[in-house]
């Protein structure tokens, strides 16, 4: 079993709609979850940061971490065709310096 | 502010050669982190490193090597090349790499083919 699991999708959404991304985790360790944005051949891009259970908005996006549950989202308000890219989360562990990425989900938001 | 920049972009080389990449992460961070992306592994950790120091490794084999400079600025080695070490190799920058600050900011990449 894969430390971090995300399915790849693809996931097409018409615009506007709301996107709901997720990861799951088995090591309880994970103390420190991010997720990135990632277009065609280029870097990952950081969204969103956190390191405790709940909710943090940025913008149109909510990141959401649930640890009794070892599961933790992304979601996409109001999706424009510029948000279509592919999706990753990323997790560590403190003290490991390093992180766990999911293999990402890959989002297309139609016009 | 300067993100983090990654050199060579592109590189082709031969199998059993060896390459040398370069990242200079983002003013004030002191970690930088390699990671290797593929189609079929995603992204794996290569290693980490903090004040020159490396910190965690991940697994891979020791044709695998990096280091880091006294102003931050890292490399990574990869000799004996094989046709599977063609991937994109992504730096990533933090301030501390652990704890508080960690978040990582990645630069556009170095893609190797191996031919």
């Amino acid at each position: 079993q894969k430390e971090v699991e995300q399915d790849p999708g693809p996931l097409s959404v018409p615009e506007g709609a709301i996107v709901s991304l997720n990861c799951t985790y088995s090591n309880s360790a994970f103390q420190y979850f991010m997720w990135y944005r990632q277009y065609s051949r280029k870097g990952p891009e950081l969204l969103m940061y956190t390191y405790s259970s709940g909710n943090k908005e940025d913008g149109r996006f909510t990141a959401q971490v649930d640890k009794s549950s070892k599961y933790i989202s992304l979601f996409i308000r109001d999706s424009q065709p510029s948000d279509s890219a592919t999706y990753l989360c990323a997790l560590m562990g403190s003290g490991t310096y390093k992180y766990i990425f999911g293999t990402g989900t890959r989002l297309k938001v139609l016009a | 502010k300067a993100g983090v920049t990654q050199t060579p972009r592109y590189l082709i080389k031969t199998r059993g050669q060896q390459v040398t990449l370069s990242c200079s992460p983002i003013s004030g961070h002191r970690s930088v982190s390699w990671y290797q992306q593929t189609p079929g592994q995603g992204l794996q950790f290569l290693f980490e490193y903090f004040s020159e120091t490396q910190r965690n490794k991940g697994n891979f084999p020791g044709r695998f090597s990096g280091r880091q400079f006294s102003n931050s600025r890292s490399e990574m080695n990869v000799s004996t090349l094989e046709l599977g070490d063609s991937a994109l190799y992504l730096c990533a920058s933090s301030r501390t790499g652990g704890a508080m600050n960690t978040e990582a900011f990645f630069g556009q990449g170095t893609r190797l083919t191996v031919v």
